[in-house]
């Protein structure tokens, strides 16, 4: 089973700044299948990213991913309200697909 | 609207069984294949089956091989879990996800509002 490992577990920011989150994998993982989500209380999760770097439909730009191998990363530009959230990464190269504990983004 | 709505989830006695469902609408179902993910309360995100638009193909996580069954009905636009010998550690909101691509899966693009399920006596 491939390990997501993300860091850290909690960032606190204020809004307009930028947040930069990691997720790192046990075992190489193909950049066609990490993906990350946001997911608000009490909400479901949202695809933000698949393919390491695709925006999902209606994502805003200032969500981008990069990252290759077994180290990927989630960048928010400018933070605004509404992007206080847990964020998640996830694998779906090798079965059983797996997540990421999460990153919680907080309000500084 | 593309939509998936979750179903059957409430409280049960360890070693009962429950069958969750999730009806899809806007899109075409019998294309797509499904998920189910699960979040304990508290906790993280734990995929635990997958099934093709065929049934032709399903996986299962370890934590429930043996014990739960992912089926569909593509006739009636729905997704199952069949869940037997419930635990206390199932316990959990219990989504369904949409696989993004028609062929292959590399990331779940539509998700159901979630149902609980709470196992204890």
């Amino acid at each position: 089973e491939i390990v997501l490992t993300q860091s850290p577990g909690t960032l606190s920011l204020s809004p307009g700044e930028r947040a930069t989150l990691s997720c790192r994998a046990s075992q190489s993982v193909s950049s066609s299948y990490l993906a990350w989500y946001q997911q608000k209380a009490g909400q479901a999760p949202r695809l933000l990213i698949y393919g390491a770097s695709r925006r999902a439909t209606g994502i805003p730009d200032r969500f981008s991913g990069s990252g290759s191998g077994t180290d990927f990363t989630l960048t928010i530009s400018r933070l605004e309200p509404e992007d206080f959230a847990v964020y998640y990464c996830q694998q779906c190269g090798t079965s059983p697909w797996t997540f990421g504990q999460g990153t919680k983004v907080e309000i500084k | 609207e593309v939509q998936l709505v979750e179903s059957g989830g409430g409280l049960i006695q360890p070693g009962g069984s429950l069958r969750l469902s999730c009806a899809a609408s806007g899109f075409t179902f019998s294309d797509y294949s499904m998920n189910w993910v699960r979040q304990a309360p508290g906790k993280g995100l734990q995929w635990i089956s997958y099934i093709v638009s065929s049934s032709s193909t399903i996986y299962y996580g370890d934590s429930v091989k043996g014990r739960f069954t992912i089926s569909r009905d593509n006739a009636k636009n729905s997704l199952y879990l069949q869940m037997n010998s419930l635990r206390a550690e199932d316990t959990a909101v219990y989504y369904c996800a949409r696989a993004r691509r028609i062929f292959g899966v590399d990331a779940f693009d539509i998700w159901g509002q979630g149902t609980m399920v709470t196992v204890s006596s």
